[in-house]
């Protein structure tokens, strides 16, 4: 079976200060990771993707994240946060393609409130 | 191009009602997922199809839950006999033959 943690909660940093959102997976199998972000009252929208390869992924809105198999970490950083960075994130884990196990297992989310 | 649409956005049901919620993929997409969002938590998969078939529904909490796809394009999530625990966000999620699934904006239904 396959679990994700989200270290922290709520997240409070200053507008153009750097944050580091947490997240650690467990898995049997190897894995596809993913962070999304969730405005209030949207859907969610794909950050970034790790599946196989590199393990420094970069995605949308300067976000970039780092996948560490003997951690089973797969951290979210961005160098300077704007106020629209306010959101949920979230962190998942599948185990392959759609059909192979590919339904996605998220974490409890991490809320960051990026203050002036 | 479109995204993933979901209607309705909001529903508030009594106790004992059915639903149905409607969710339209992106076009061609092949797979299709129903998530379960409560408040303050994440996502949990509810049911997964490819084309028409529904290969994996483990996800559903009971039998009031029901889903289906039956062209292979819009599908529908059926809630009989509403309770409050029902009270969510349902997320509809769709993908080519791969691994990223894209996001509807969900609908909130509230039993009360």
């Amino acid at each position: 079976a396959q679990s994700v943690t989200q270290l922290d909660s709520q997240v409070p940093v200053f507008e153009e200060a750097p944050v580091e959102l947490r997240c650690n997976y467990s898995s049997s199998v190897s894995v596809y990771l993913f962070w999304y972000v969730q405005y209030p009252n949207q859907g969610l929208q794909l950050l970034l993707k790790y599946l196989s390869g590199s393990t420094l992924v970069k995605g949308i809105n300067g976000f970039e994240a780092e996948f560490n198999k003997s951690q089973t970490s797969f951290h979210l950083r961005k160098p300077s946060v704007h106020i629209s960075d306010t959101a949920e994130y979230f962190c998942a884990v599948s185990g392959g393609p759609f059909n192979q196990g590919g339904k996605l297992i998220f974490g409890q989310g991490t809320e960051l409130s990026v203050k002036p | 191009g479109a995204g993933v649409s979901q209607s309705p956005r909001y529903k508030v049901a009594k106790r004992g009602q059915d639903v149905a919620l409607r969710c339209d993929p992106i076009s061609g997409h092949v797979s299709l997922f129903w998530y379960q969002q409560a408040l303050g938590q994440g996502p949990e998969f509810l049911t997964y199809f490819q084309n028409e078939a529904q290969l994996d529904k483990s996800g559903l909490p009971s039998d009031r839950f029901f889903a289906e796809r039956p062209e292979g394009s819009v599908s529908t999530l059926k809630i009989q006999r509403t309770q409050q625990e029902d009270s969510a966000v349902y997320l509809c999620a769709s993908g080519a033959r791969g691994e990223t699934q894209y996001f509807g904006p969900g609908t909130r239904l509230l039993v009360l």
